[in-house]
């Protein structure tokens, strides 16, 4: 029972940014957001994870809204390699449990 | 970032038989791992939460007898597919959390095929 919601697919231009939205309407307090990204046939790979303030790193920004009920993943400028699933949880300490994610698709 | 090896990549093996799949944290020590199951254009559905030194704790619907967990060292962990049947053949996946428990770092998964 993901906290989740994401839409199912998406697709982006190569070079421009993709704009990943996510909802999380019952987050609590201690809880934070996390991304993962997950290439066919591999481990999800880790992109980033934030409390309240946005995030930023080498790969990706995240903006999470004031009242932490959304969050959006930004890849600044996409490329074919970031065609993959992307999943926006909700972790509390005790476990990680996946949504449906987003079926990210750059196109040349 | 921190590495989690996961083996054997894949395996076949017959309809009875029992496999092993070995998960370790390669640069960290990993109190807990979880495991993971994922089927074809499906998402990671969760098995079970592996403490070391501890018994797994299993995910409702999960059955313990048939996917045993051992997690005998900071850094090792494995799932035995017991008396593995066709309906077993899915992709395993695991994973660690880093000290401070702040990441989760996966394994390249294991795809089972039961004959």
């Amino acid at each position: 029972d993901a906290k989740t919601t994401q839409p199912p697919s998406m697709d982006c231009a190569e070079g421009r940014a993709a704009n990943l939205p996510c909802n999380h309407s019952t987050i609590s307090g201690n809880e934070y957001v996390y991304w993962y990204r997950q290439i066919h046939s591999q481990g999800p790979q880790y992109i980033i994870h934030g409390l309240k303030n946005n995030e930023t790193n080498e790969m990706a920004s995240l903006i999470i809204t004031e009242d932490r009920k959304s969050s959006t993943l930004i890849l600044p400028h996409a490329t074919l390699r970031d065609t993959a699933v992307y999943y926006c949880i909700v972790r509390t300490r005790r476990d990680m449990r996946f949504g449906a994610g987003t079926r990210l698709t750059v196109k040349p | 970032g921190a590495v989690v090896s996961q083996h054997p990549s894949r395996v076949i093996c017959k309809s009875g038989t029992s496999v092993k799949i070995e998960c370790r944290s390669l640069d960290f020590q990993a109190t807990t791992m979880f495991w993971y199951r994922q089927f074809p254009k499906k998402s990671l559905m969760l098995m079970a939460t592996s403490n070391e030194g501890s018994k797994a704790t299993y995910e409702q619907g999960v059955e313990k007898d048939k996917f045993l967990i051992n997690h005998a060292s900071l850094t090792l962990s494995t799932l035995t597919v017991t008396s593995a049947h066709p309906e077993d053949s899915s992709f395993y996946i695991c994973s660690a959390i880093t000290g401070n428990n702040e990441k989760l770092f996966f394994g390249s998964g294991t795809q089972l095929s039961v004959l």
